[in-house]
């Protein structure tokens, strides 16, 4: 079964900053991968996703993911964080092919000072 | 394309009473999956409906217990309700299990 792991609960950077958030999988093969984020209050919306070809995803609102097999991860990165960026970030991974739903992280909350 | 739908938004229970919580997916798609989120777990799975049938089942006690209809539309039920099942419940649907998921906005439950 596949699992992901988000070392971190929370970040805080400051407006304009960079921002980097932490994914780590374990998965037997490939997997596909997820980034989702949760304003308060609200559904996941979905960020970017990875199922083969580039390592490095771009998504919406200026995110990009670089899937790094040797080290078994997905990290999101945005060279400057707005304050409209504050949210909960998902990690996820799935199976291709199977039948089996995505598998989510923990969660991390991002908190931007102005 | 619409979105996925939930109704309703917002619902206040009592112990003891039952609840059901519906859920309308994308067009076309053909699975449809239910979460617990609250602040203590997080993101639980409850379980996923694809083409009417369960197929896959997340941890939770035979209280919680789902149903998908010919139109892919979906319901949840909670029986017995529990304090501890104040949470939002979201519905995401896909259209293939393992792909990506689209998600409603919610359905937020208080128990009291």
């Amino acid at each position: 079964a596949q699992s992901v792991t988000q070392p971190d609960i929370h970040i805080t950077v400051s407006e304009g900053a960079s921002l980097e958030l932490r994914c780590n999988y374990s998965y037997g093969a490939t997997p596909y991968l997820f980034w989702y984020v949760q304003s308060p209050g609200q559904g996941l919306q979905l960020l970017l996703k990875y199922f083969s070809g580039d390592t490095l995803v771009q998504g919406i609102k200026g995110f990009e993911a670089e899937f790094k097999r040797s080290q078994s991860s997905f990290n999101l990165r945005k060279p400057s964080v707005h304050w409209s960026d504050a949210a909960e970030y998902f990690c996820a991974v799935g199976t291709p092919g199977g039948s089996y739903i995505p598998t989510f992280g923990r969660g991390t909350s991002l908190i931007v000072h102005p | 394309k619409a979105g996925v739908t939930q109704t309703p938004r917002y619902l206040i229970k009592t112990r003891g009473q039952q609840v059901t919580l519906s859920c309308s997916p994308i067009s076309g798609h053909r699975s449809v999956s239910w979460y617990q989120q609250t602040p203590g777990q997080g993101l639980q799975f409850l379980f996923e409906y694809f083409s009417e049938t369960q197929r896959n089942k997340g941890n939770f006690p035979g209280r919680f217990s789902g149903r998908q209809f010919s139109n892919s539309r979906s319901e949840m039920n909670v029986s017995t309700l529990e304090l501890g099942d104040s949470a939002l419940y979201l519905c995401a649907s896909s259209l293939a299990g393992g792909s990506e998921q689209f998600f409603g906005p919610g359905t937020r439950l208080t128990v009291l």
